[in-house]
């Protein structure tokens, strides 16, 4: 156990429903991440915050995703209008940026299933 | 930008030594390596901050030639738990100035009895 926590753990949706996940990181980390990972891959950067800031998010991400992380503590990953390519691990990471290490700590991941 | 990882997979007998190298065409400020066990989230293995620098808890190890601009991994008397798949990332610095980590593709390492 890393401290990170993710809810829930598992998804089930159909097709064109909306998903939301939450990302709980460790109290004194001021950078979070979420990533997508679909098996035998990497896992594919999503978007990032440092405390509250969104500082980047992926071109590769559609406007149906957005993050929030509103006083730089928790955040939350929406996905609208779910498609079944949206199926795949959703992992959160947090880190403690400083001096450039940014060593993240992941939590369980969210396994979302889109029918 | 990504980082290459070499090989993409390695199949071993337990006890057996393997090599997992990552290598970048971008100066290296730092190298971080992670494993990932199947169905599992990624797992913060260690940091090498200058070149020269080596590390290494249990039979795990890793060296970081800056000039070069490579990291290797070394895994040794390999054991059953060390099965999974192995990333390196590298620190990139974007152009606002922030650091990011950027992972690599992965090594599968499989050991078997």
């Amino acid at each position: 156990d890393t401290g990170v926590s993710q809810d829930p753990r598992h998804k089930i949706t159909k097709r064109g429903q909306n998903v939301t996940f939450r990302c709980d990181p460790i109290s004194e980390h001021n950078r979070l991440y979420w990533y997508r990972q679909t098996l035998g891959q990497g896992p594919e950067f999503l978007t990032y915050f440092q405390n509250e800031a969104q500082l980047e998010k992926s071109r590769l991400l559609s406007d149906r995703f957005s993050a929030e992380r509103p006083k730089g503590s928790f955040s939350t990953l929406e996905i609208q209008r779910t498609e079944q390519g949206d199926s795949a691990m959703y992992l959160c990471a947090s880190s403690l940026e400083a001096g450039g290490t940014d060593t993240q700590y992941f939590g369980p991941g969210t396994r979302l299933t889109v029918l | 930008q990504q980082p290459v990882q070499s090989p993409q997979a390695v199949i071993l007998r337990e006890g057996e030594d393997a090599v997992i190298n990552c290598s970048s065409s971008k100066a290296l400020y730092s190298v971080h390596w992670y494993r990932q066990k199947h169905g599992e989230a990624p797992v913060f293995l260690m940091i090498l901050l200058k070149g020269g620098e080596q590390k290494g808890h249990d039979k795990i190890s890793a060296s970081f030639n800056e000039k070069k601009q490579q990291s290797s991994l070394y895994l040794t008397a390999s054991q059953l738990s060390y099965s999974g798949t192995y990333f390196c990332g590298t620190v990139l610095i974007n152009a606002g100035n922030n650091r990011k980590l950027i992972w690599g593709l992965g090594t599968s390492l499989a050991v078997n009895p």
